[in-house]
């Protein structure tokens, strides 16, 4: 069965330091996601993205977050600074359409000390 | 804001009984209701779904209905078994307002022998 896979599972990573998170979506999938979960609350969303630009975002996503599909495969967030609250499980996800179910990879454990 | 609430945090229930999980939403423009099944350290996994033009929709041991005027949705698991306990999530989309989806809080089930 496809599957969405992200690395690292874990990244643990200095406050103010820069970090990828990397995420392979299922390949006919063209409408991808990223989500986070702070330990014990909700999972939220972070951003969408089709046709190679982010077509919505929250207001988590700021400055700071960029996403990028550099090459047709990988699906990338990107956390320019970080900071002790962006330690969260990062859950990238991708559907073939908008509005259908999604495919969640098993998340990056992100933690900033 | 929280458009789709889950109230209870958590639910424990015997082997072999009905587990019923509920879910509340406010805005009226979501179509498309889906619960996802979350173990520890993995990412969410798709259980079932039901579009707004349905009322129930059933998969094996697994049926969700739908009360649109109450905007209300809910998860039946019958009979229950000890490999459900884990957390379960709903969640809904608008397919007008791009189709992300809006996850609940979240409710931990524990089937217990």
């Amino acid at each position: 069965e496809p599957e969405v896979t992200q690395t690292p599972s874990h990244q643990v990573t200095q406050m103010g330091q820069e970090v990828i998170l990397r995420c392979v979506p299922i390949s006919n999938h063209l409408y991808f996601y990223w989500y986070r979960q702070i330990l014990g609350q909700k999972v939220e969303f972070l951003v969408s993205f089709y046709n190679n630009e982010i077509s919505e975002k929250s207001e988590i996503f700021d400055d700071q977050f960029s996403v990028e599909r550099p090459d047709g495969s990988n699906f990338t967030l990107k956390i320019r600074s970080t900071k002790l609250e962006d330690s969260a499980m990062y859950f990238c996800a991708s559907s073939a359409e908008t509005g259908s179910f999604y495919t969640f990879g098993s998340g990056t454990r992100l933690t900033v000390v | 804001d929280q458009q789709v609430k889950q109230n209870s945090p958590s639910l424990s229930v015997q082997e072999g009984r009905i587990s019923i999980l509920n879910c509340d939403y406010t805005n009226s423009m979501f179509d498309y209701f889906l619960w996802y099944k979350k173990y520890p350290a993995e990412g969410p996994t798709f259980l079932i779904s039901i579009s707004s033009i349905k009322d129930k929709n059933e998969d094996g041991r697994f049926t969700v209905f739908l009360n649109k005027s109450a905007k209300h949705l809910s998860l039946h698991i019958v009979p229950s078994q000890p490999g459900d306990s884990a957390v379960y999530f709903c969640a809904a989309s608008a397919t007008n307002q791009g189709g992300k989806l809006i996850f609940g809080q979240g409710t931990e089930l524990s089937v217990k022998p």
